[in-house]
């Protein structure tokens, strides 16, 4: 059974700082991985989502990079601002099923 | 477009009672997902839709919960008795086609609170 770790559980950060998050996933079989923020009371908002074939996507101060073969995944997010305060959570999908970890809730200090 | 509507967006209610929650999705969207979210976790899927037909319903405690989508459209996820660890988010998430490289769109939750 797919297993999703995301480390650390929680991060906090001064304003424009670059940071990294980690996704890490146990079976490398997957379909694609999607990276999604979630605010408090809110529901899950896509940023990006990368194909099992493809190495990375970006979109704007965020980039998101894929090694299936080691089972990893990171999202940088470049210059960061209070306004990315949240949580977030990567998800790996085997053709129609998502696995979700259980998310890295981000505190960006103006 | 439209996103994906929920309702109610809380709900409190006392254990061994039943509740029901209301999903609409995605005009045109095939998929529709139900997931718990307990506090502090990713989400867990409870039953996937394609059209009108169940997916996969293995997470589902069916001893309890029970969710249908008439005429393949808007669903229902109801509870019945519920049981104090039920207390978590309910979210309703719907896709084009269900497949892998469709992004899955979330409605805001309803939270659920059992007393």
């Amino acid at each position: 059974k797919q297993e999703v770790t995301q480390i650390p559980a929680a991060l906090s950060v001064p304003e424009g700082e670059n940071l990294v998050l980690n996704c890490s996933f146990t079976d490398s079989a997957i379909y694609n991985l999607q990276w999604f923020r979630q605010d408090p009371g809110k529901g899950l908002t896509s940023l990006l989502l990368i194909q099992s074939s493809q190495r990375e996507q970006t979109s704007g101060r965020l980039n998101a990079s894929l090694d299936k073969s080691s089972g990893r995944s990171t999202l940088y997010i470049a210059a960061s601002q209070p306004g990315d305060s949240a949580t977030y959570l990567c998800a790996v999908t085997d053709f129609n099923k998502f696995y979700f970890g259980s998310g890295t809730k981000l505190n960006v200090k103006p | 477009e439209a996103g994906v509507a929920q309702s109610p967006r809380y709900k409190i209610i006392e254990k061994r009672q039943s509740v029901a929650f209301w999903c609409n999705p995605i005009s045109g969207h095939a998929t529709l997902y139900w997931y718990q979210q307990i506090l502090g976790q990713g989400p867990k899927l409870l039953i996937q839709f394609q059209n009108n037909g169940v997916v996969d319903d293995s997470q589902l405690p069916k001893d309890r919960f029970s969710a249908e989508r008439l005429k393949g459209v808007d669903s229902t996820l109801k509870i019945q008795p519920a049981k104090l660890e039920d207390s978590a988010v309910y979210l309703c998430a719907s896709s084009r086609t269900g497949e892998g490289n469709q992004p899955q769109h979330f409605g805001d939750g309803t939270r659920l609170s059992i007393l």
